[in-house]
């Protein structure tokens, strides 16, 4: 399968823990993106990398969160602290700039108790 | 508020039935994309649309781009129970390409 996978596909972990989400993207793509999907909800735009070079990040990410693409393929997203309010899904996307199209991959659904 | 509004957010309809799915906004969008996402899952990419008048079909799925870029509609034709899911739709505003959701339209078809 040459699509995108995260891992793990779900966590639970009681508030004020710290979780970590990976996301690969499809091999080549060189833009990463991770939205946020709460329960009934489109997902929400949470940041983006271009290579390993993050470029913007939306308000929605507070100091809690912390995303890294070190070497520009790879991408982890830490939650430091969790609270009940960060349980959702979370979406990453690769795109590659010259196709303009997002692909998702399947998700990471997190559930803070 | 959401930039992109969705309507209707819920549709229950019988096999065989037509149904249209609607995307408003008061932003112009450089392109528009519709999504369709199973329970559990991510997003799957069903069409593009990136000129303003622009019609594209897949199968039974119609989909338009309004004249001014800043709506567009979904329209299936004799749906099935396997169109049931969550159909989004997403548009880009800036260069960033970040996509800005819509809130959902939620499909079941009854067989």
């Amino acid at each position: 399968d040459t699509g995108v996978s995260q891992d793990p596909r779900h966590k639970i972990t009681k508030r004020g823990q710290n979780v970590t989400f990976r996301c690969d993207p499809i091999s080549e793509h060189n833009r990463l993106y991770w939205y946020r999907q709460t329960l009934g909800q489109g997902p929400e735009f949470l940041t983006y990398f271009q290579n390993e070079a993050q470029l913007e990040k939306s308000r929605l990410l507070s100091d809690r969160f912390s995303a890294e693409r070190p070497k520009g393929s790879f991408s982890t997203l830490e939650i430091q602290r969790t609270e009940q309010g960060d349980s959702a899904m979370y979406l990453c996307a690769s795109v590659a700039v010259s196709y303009n199209e997002q692909f998702f991959g399947p998700g990471t659904r997190l559930t803070v108790l | 508020t959401q930039l992109l509004e969705q309507s209707p957010q819920f549709l229950s309809i019988q096999e065989g039935e037509n149904l249209t799915v609607y995307c408003n906004s008061s932003s112009v969008f450089s392109s528009l994309q519709w999504y369709r996402q199973e329970p559990g899952e991510g997003p799957v990419l069903l069409v593009t649309v990136v000129t303003g008048g622009e019609v594209k079909k897949l199968k039974r799925l119609t989909f338009q781009f309004g004249d001014a870029r800043k709506d567009s509609s979904l329209h299936i034709t004799a749906a099935q129970p396997g169109d049931t899911g969550l159909y989004l739709c997403a548009g880009k505003i800036n260069a960033g390409n970040m996509l800005t959701f819509g809130g959902g339209t939620r499909l079941m078809v009854k067989p």
